[in-house]
């Protein structure tokens, strides 16, 4: 079967570094996402990748290792706004979605 | 920016009713998708369609229909309502022509069946 893992709680302090894992087995690869999704509210993009290595953006970097099945998304300078769930989802053979549970941050001052 | 409305953000409903939810979008995207969110759960598919008048069955199509007559609109049916259907409902949307295909979400709409 398809399986996405990531741990399901996490808790960080405001201006530090944290990482957030995430494992996948699925039928083929097409890309690995994350997306944010705060409280009650809709999950948006933040990071796509396809090929091996790290991307960064801004504050935020993802890294892919398409042979470990192994990605992690590294939030530097943790700010109270960051509290939110973060969502690992891969793109399979047929280039359908396979989404993590999500890991809910918590951000302390 | 890309706006996908959902009609309503929280809905109580009894068991056996008919629920209509609804999702609007204003970027012109061919693929729009339904997703119900459970707690401990990924997202998990519905339907989603990639045209007008085009549906396909996503890994939990049982009790649900949908409805796309036009671009914009793509709508989720339940039936007849039961209790395990109590979730959060997601509609998105997409643009095929991008790389990455990014999905742009509606807020949700709570749906608890009594």
């Amino acid at each position: 079967g398809q399986n996405i893992d990531q741990p399901t709680e996490m808790t960080a302090t405001e201006g530090a570094i944290v990482q957030i894992n995430c494992t996948y087995q699925t039928s083929g690869f097409n890309g690995l996402f994350w997306y944010q999704q705060h409280a009650g509210e809709a999950p948006t993009f933040l990071s796509y990748n396809v090929l091996d290595g790290l991307e960064e953006k801004g504050r935020f970097s993802s890294f892919l290792s398409r042979s470990k099945g192994y990605s992690y998304l590294l939030l530097k300078e943790l700010q109270m706004k960051d509290s939110a769930s973060y969502l690992c989802a891969v793109k399979d053979s047929n280039y359908q979605l396979i989404w993590g549970a999500g890991t809910k941050l918590i951000i302390k001052p | 920016d890309v706006k996908v409305t959902q009609s309503s953000r929280y809905l109580v409903k009894r068991t056996g009713e008919k629920v209509f939810l609804e999702c609007v979008q204003d970027m012109d995207h061919e693929n729009m998708f339904w997703y119900r969110q459970d707690p401990g759960l990924g997202l998990r598919l519905i339907y989603f369609s990639y045209d007008v008048k085009m549906k396909e069955k996503g890994d939990i199509p049982e009790g649900y229909s949908v409805s796309r007559e036009k671009k914009e609109r793509f709508s989720l049916i339940l039936e007849s309502a039961s209790t395990n259907q109590t979730s959060m409902y997601l509609c998105a949307s997409s643009f095929p022509g991008t790389e990455t295909g990014e999905l742009f979400f509606g807020e949700g709409s709570r749906l608890t069946v009594l």
